[in-house]
């Protein structure tokens, strides 16, 4: 995609609590939306995955949402965990292009 | 296992010298990138390939290029390496509009 925007670029939960971290996109052609996580050190590792023609997609405690006429979508974590704490990335494709929004550090606190 | 894997974790170089990052996958993916990673601006892309041969600029090419001669490969030039091009280079893979895999990174010192 052209831009792909997140917020927030920092958010502390505690533990147990629920993150959202949200993201906008401007190319209406975008058709795939995946979600990585960065853990300290390492690379970026898929999280989950939404196509343009699903709302929403769950896989046991996150979930992503997706909203094409508005062109955001959302990443959400239940119950969050320590091992959450991480940099996670949304990200756009459109035709090849595949662009990252700026991260969001997540912090889970005791 | 699926490996992406850049030639070098570290290194070191000298501004004005001709740097070449290289980035070999497995997976027989289509589409190859490279993206810079600096604190606080997310993963930037800088050039990326849907095919042999073919090369498409990313957000931030300047100062870069890049080569694919073969299908696995997927090669980073700095042309004259400049201090501002110091940074963690990530390259990935992956099939259209699938997963992409990343390589381990390769944190670049320009002195």
């Amino acid at each position: 995609g052209e831009n792909v925007e997140q917020h927030p670029s920092t958010l502390s939960v505690q533990e147990g609590d629920s993150a959202v971290i949200k993201c906008t996109y401007s190319d209406s052609a975008s058709n795939y939306f995946p979600w990585y996580k960065q853990e300290l050190g390492k690379r970026p590792q898929l999280i989950i995955d939404i196509r343009s023609n699903v709302g929403e997609k769950k896989d046991q405690r996150i979930a992503v949402t997706l909203n094409k006429t508005a062109k955001h979508f959302s990443l959400h974590i239940t119950e969050t965990q320590p091992e959450d704490s991480a940099v996670y990335f949304c990200a756009d494709v459109t035709a090849s292009k595949l662009t990252f929004g700026t991260g969001t550090r997540l912090q889970v606190t005791l | 296992d699926v490996k992406v894997t850049q030639s070098s974790r570290y290194l070191v170089k000298r501004t004005g010298e001709k740097v070449f990052l290289e980035c070999v996958q497995d997976m027989d993916h289509e589409n190859m990138f490279w993206y810079r990673q600096d604190p606080g601006l997310g993963l930037r892309l800088i050039y990326f390939s849907y095919d042999v041969k073919m090369k498409e600029k990313g957000d931030i090419p300047e100062g870069y290029s890049v080569s694919r001669e073969k299908k696995e490969r997927f090669s980073l030039i700095l042309e004259s390496a400049s201090t501002n091009q110091t940074s963690m280079y990530l390259c990935a893979s992956s099939s259209p509009r699938a997963k992409a895999f990343f390589g381990q990174g390769t944190r670049l010192t320009v002195v």
